[in-house]
Order: C-alpha cells, then sequence, then structure tokens
C-alpha cells in the first residue's frame, strides 16, 4: 500500500525556517517525481514545486510565489522528499501536502501538515 | 501560467441525480508528447484531495464508474452520473502540461 506521511509543520515567525519531510512507502520511492502542494485556510489547492526522479536529472521546478525561497530534495535511500522554507511569510501559512506525481497524475497524497506563520 | 477556470463554483445536487462540473483552461492542454494531462480530484470535508480521473478520461483506481470524465483542447468536463452521499466535497481540475501545475478554484458538491 502507497503511504505518504508528512512531518515537520508547526508555528513558525516570519522570516523563518522550516523543513518538512514526506516520508514514503509501500512503493520504489526512487522511481517517481515529488510534488508539494498547499492548502491555505479555506481555500483551495496552490502547486508549490515538483522534483524529478533521480533518472531525469533529479532536477526541480517550483510556482514563482515560493522560487528562491524553498527548496525541494530527495534522499532516496531513505524514501524521504524535503520541502525547506526560508524566509517565510504569512501568507505561507496552509497545509503543506506531499504526492505522488506519476503519469496518471497526483496519484497518492499524504495527510499534509499544517505550518503556521504568525509572529 | 495556465490559467483554470472552473463553473460552477456551488452545486446542490439531489441524491441519484447527475452532477456536471466544467473546467475550462487559458490554453490548450495538449502536450508536445500527444496527451493531455488534465486531472479531477476529489477532497472530502477534512479529508486530503483523491485523484479520480486523470489525462481527461482515465479513472483511477479504486473509483466508482460513476465517475466520468470528458474534453478536449481546452474545455473538459466531470460528470457523477448518480450522486451519492459520500460525493459531498469540492471537486478541482488541474493540468500538468506545463509548469507551473495548475488547480481550478474548486466546485462544492453539496446534496440539497
Amino acid at each position: 500500500e502507497v503511504q505518504l506521511v508528512e512531518s515537520g509543520g508547526g508555528l513558525v515567525q516570519p522570516g523563518r525556517s522550516l523543513r518538512l519531510s514526506c516520508t514514503a512507502s509501500g512503493f520504489t520511492f526512487g522511481d517517481y517525481a515529488m510534488s508539494w502542494v498547499r492548502q491555505a485556510p479555506g481555500k483551495g489547492l496552490e502547486w508549490v514545486g515538483f522534483i524529478r526522479s533521480k533518472a531525469y536529472g533529479g532536477t526541480t521546478e517550483y510556482a514563482a510565489s515560493v522560487k528562491g525561497r524553498f527548496t525541494i530534495s530527495r534522499d532516496d535511500s531513505k524514501s524521504i522528499a524535503y520541502l525547506q522554507m526560508n524566509s517565510l511569510k504569512t501568507e505561507d501559512t496552509a497545509v503543506y501536502y506531499c504526492t505522488r506525481e506519476a503519469a496518471a497524475g497526483l496519484d497518492y497524497w499524504g495527510q499534509g501538515t499544517l505550518v503556521t506563520v504568525s509572529s | 501560467d495556465i490559467v483554470m477556470t472552473q463553473t460552477p463554483l456551488s452545486s446542490p445536487v439531489t441524491l441519484g441525480q447527475p452532477a456536471s462540473i466544467s473546467c475550462r483552461s487559458s490554453q490548450s492542454l495538449v502536450h508536445s508528447d500527444g496527451n493531455t494531462y488534465l486531472s479531477w480530484l476529489q477532497q472530502r470535508p477534512g479529508q486530503p484531495p483523491r485523484l479520480l480521473i486523470y489525462k481527461i478520461s482515465n479513472r483511477f483506481s479504486g473509483v466508482p464508474d460513476r465517475f466520468s470524465g470528458s474534453g478536449a483542447g481546452t474545455d473538459f468536463t466531470l460528470k457523477i452520473s448518480r450522486v451519492e452521499a459520500e460525493d459531498v466535497g469540492v471537486y478541482y481540475c488541474m493540468q500538468a502540461t506545463q509548469f507551473p501545475e495548475t488547480f481550478g478554484q474548486g466546485t462544492k458538491v453539496e446534496i440539497k
């Protein structure tokens, strides 16, 4: 069974950093691209960014709203994807979801982790 | 960026009756590889999103056959043939043809 479990969320002050982790199981993690999607309270879904599998260079893409502040990485030996968030703003407050990106789209989602940016 | 526009934003439906949601993209979603990366996701209250339909019309594993997707180019539709109580939630279309991947605003399906 495919499982994605996010961790690392919490309350953080504006301007500070936070790192989220997404621990995967039930599939060969290294074979898949992974994405992060966020959802502000009461709002819709916003794509944050994406990391390709190593077979496709392991390169990344980001939404304009986070580019230069957020970094996605992966450790295939541990089946973990990371979202490093720097220079956090109040508008980054959201539930952050880790998703597997396959030919079928964003086919599996974690339960999400809440990040609250507030002084 | 490709803008995804859904209509309606709210859809009160009687149990057992059909429901339909439209999604229009600001440009063609046909990828250079010939595929159209248009998906539909369902988000039940308090739950993470769940993939229903991918590449316009393919039902994901475990998705009931009352859900169907259609369309081409810039116009797409999700249909629920007979709405059940468990179908209550918000439905999103999403494109992955071009970065950044983008979502529609969401359509709330509720029971009348």
